[in-house]
């Protein structure tokens, strides 16, 4: 069974770098099938997905963040990871890890996900 | 990027009743839509992949449609567990996005 498990500080001053962490049990990032996600979600519910990272260390961001956001892997630790810096309020959120799948060539569904850890921005 | 709407916000139920979930997106998406249902405290987990897929584990009473602009999820019969948040998501263009959700109350 695929678990994945997010962990990092809960606060995080303005300005400053949000570091997160994703730990991946029950599978190897190394399987290039699938893909490594952040998708974050506010406080009024929405959801957003940030970016992803391959196995190679190949990332892929979303434009509205890619200046702020670098995302790595560290395969021997089976751990994926995420740095956004610059944090505003705006970055308060529950930040979710996700595995998506590779089929073929196309970037397929998100499944599963962690539970979520949130990161307040606030001094 | 595209939009995906979904409406209402909230919808209200009686357990054993059939409820039925809408998501509009701006653009055709094609069939590349899926369906996550999330409980509190929990991340989201996959129920239909690609308009009208279960995903494994998934029991029978959900069921997805639509393709290009319109889709539809459809719980049969609603047990206890059900009532939740339903958000669609659509992988047809970068950056994939996701719907604000559906929150599906007791009645």
């Amino acid at each position: 069974q695929v678990q994945l498990q997010e962990s990092g500080p809960g606060l995080v001053k303005p300005s400053q770098t949000l570091s997160l962490t994703c730990t991946v049990s029950g599978a190897s990032i190394r399987n290039g099938a699938y893909y490594w996600s952040w998708i974050r979600q506010y406080p009024g519910k929405g959801l957003e997905w940030m970016g992803y990272v391959y196995y190679t260390g190949s990332t892929y961001y979303n434009p509205s963040l890619k200046s702020r956001l670098i995302m790595s892997v560290d395969l021997s630790k089976n751990q994926f990871s995420l740095k956004v810096n610059s944090v505003t309020a705006a970055d308060t959120a529950v930040y979710f890890c996700a595995r998506g799948d590779i089929v073929g060539t196309e970037y397929s569904w998100f499944d599963p996900w962690g539970q979520g850890t949130l990161v307040t921005v606030s001094s | 990027e595209v939009v995906l709407t979904q409406s209402p916000a909230t919808l209200s139920f009686s357990p054993g009743e059939r409820a039925t979930l809408s998501c509009r997106a701006s653009q055709s998406v094609s069939n590349y839509l899926a369906w996550y249902q999330q409980k509190r405290g929990h991340g989201p987990r996959l129920l239909i992949y690609d308009a009208s897929n279960r995903a494994t584990g998934i029991p029978a009473r959900f069921s997805g449609s639509g393709s290009g602009t319109d889709f539809t999820l459809t719980i049969s019969s609603l047990e206890p567990e059900d009532f939740a948040v339903y958000y669609c998501q659509q992988r047809s263009n970068w950056p994939y996005t996701f719907g604000q959700g559906t929150k599906l109350e007791i009645k």
